[in-house]
């Protein structure tokens, strides 16, 4: 068990451009989450899945906001345009759900911090 | 809407000393868990105790113990012997219905920054 990861760690791009993160979920984990962190604040939900079907998206995930889970393995996060407002970290978190009642413990990434300039 | 308020955002703390967190939520359901997590400064965010809300007894690790009253919504976490590897910031944090179709996405309170002197 190698935990959750998450790539790149950081991220400096221009406004306008397009990002793209990576994460990588604990190998036998069905349910994956993105979070959003801004300095000083607890993390936003912004969406989740289960296995490779997105179940719920934030209404804080405009439409510049996309995010895959093609084999119900790794998850992609992009952002196209981005604005400076979109500075925040960014966090990948995974759990285990075996259907009913569960503990749903959710372990996350180190975050991937991305700067807009 | 589930909401999950920390009212204290900074606590200090003598190594060895006790400290309590605050934590208080808002639900109408009566099934459910709640979490503290710790992130370091520029470190990820660790599990530090699970509660369960249909059991009476308080949730304990080692030196991190819940104080659970769940009709007043409150949950707070009590570090004994406080070290200075944990200062941190604190977050509690409200998951929803157990079995709920939303189940899972994590609320989080404002946090709290949790320094320990030695």
């Amino acid at each position: 068990d190698t935990g959750v990861s998450q790539d790149p760690r950081h991220k400096i791009t221009k406004r306008g451009q397009n990002v793209t993160f990576r994460c990588d979920p604990i190998s036998e984990h069905n349910r994956l989450y993105w979070y959003r962190q801004t300095l000083g604040q607890g993390p936003e939900f912004l969406t989740y899945f289960q296995n490779e079907a997105q179940l719920e998206k934030s209404r804080l995930l405009s439409d510049r906001f996309s995010a895959e889970r093609p084999k119900g393995s790794f998850s992609t996060l992009e952002i196209q345009r981005t604005e400076q407002g979109d500075s925040a970290m960014y966090l990948c978190a995974s759990s285990l759900t075996s259907g009913g009642a569960s503990t749903d413990t959710q372990y996350f990434g180190p975050g991937t911090r991305l700067t807009v300039l | 809407a589930q909401t999950v308020t920390q009212s204290q955002p900074e606590m200090s703390v003598q190594e060895a000393e006790t400290v309590t967190l605050s934590c208080t939520y808002d639900t109408s359901e009566s099934d459910y868990y709640l979490f503290w997590y710790k992130q370091p400064p520029s470190r990820q965010m660790i599990l530090v105790i699970r509660q369960e809300a249909y059991k009476q007894q308080n949730a304990t690790e080692n030196r991190f113990s819940v104080n659970f009253q769940k009709a007043a919504k409150s949950f707070s976490l009590k570090i004994s012997d406080s070290q200075l590897g944990d200062a941190a910031m604190y977050f509690c944090a409200y998951p929803g219905n157990a079995g709920g179709t939303s189940y899972g996405k994590l609320t989080f309170g404002q946090g709290t920054i949790l320094t320990v002197h030695p």
